[in-house]
């Protein structure tokens, strides 16, 4: 079975600038998570959606959007970049709202000039 | 969600078992205790979780104090493979919403 696959892996942009990240869960599986990774403040929660409707959201400005389609893959935008921005963003996906267990995608590590 | 607590670092001699320990005082009943682990470079890997009784699967154990105040991560047989950071989160509702806090960094040596 294939993991999650998150495209593309590394992305380098510029201040202003928007981006647009994709993840593809484990075939099956409902509900796509993301994250934020970054040396300061860890591994953060961005948002969760399920049967193409966001469930969950973290403590991100209105600049950070996501989407699922009804495939269950999930695209997440990120407008007018800033600096600090710059970080790896994770998609994980589980089976549904419930399930304990998350499968994690490799990121992509987004930089931004 | 509970806040747990976490040595910064831990060395493990290659071959010995790893014992990883938690502090999770706060939490309550309804909050499962979740372990995670993250390689360099990469996504974090779940490796087990559990709410009171004691756990094991193909990849660890978990032993969670019977107040469930503490628990402890172990793995039998450390290799260098395991070498990563532990994320041990103590939540509930859905996995999403767990909070990872800045885990133990486990150096496994030969």
């Amino acid at each position: 079975k294939a993991g999650v696959t998150q495209t593309p892996r590394y992305l380098i942009k510029t201040r202003g600038q928007q981006v647009t990240l994709s993840c593809s869960p484990i075939s099956g599986h409902r509900s796509v998570s993301w994250y934020q990774q970054t040396p300061g403040q860890g591994l953060q929660f961005l948002f969760e959606y399920f049967s193409e409707t966001q469930r969950n959201k973290g403590n991100f400005p209105g600049r950070f959007s996501g989407r699922q389609f009804s495939n269950s893959r999930s695209e997440m935008n990120v407008s007018t970049l800033e600096l600090g921005d710059s970080a790896l963003y994770l998609c994980a996906s589980s089976l549904d709202l419930s399930y304990n267990e998350q499968f994690f995608g490799p990121g992509t590590r987004l930089t931004v000039l | 969600d509970a806040k747990t607590t976490q040595p910064p670092s831990m060395d493990c001699a290659e071959g010995r078992a790893a014992n990883l320990p938690c502090n999770h005082s706060t939490i309550s009943g309804n909050e499962y205790v979740y372990w995670y682990r993250q390689i360099h470079s990469q996504g974090p890997q779940y490796i087990i979780h559990g709410l009171k009784n004691n756990e094991t699967n193909e990849m660890a154990s978990l032993i969670i104090t019977e107040d469930r105040k503490s628990s402890t991560l172990i793995l039998p047989h450390a290799t260098l493979r395991d070498t990563a950071v532990y994320y041990c989160i103590a939540g509930t509702g859905t996995a999403s919403k767990l909070t990872f806090g800045t885990g133990t960094r486990l150096q496994v040596t030969l």
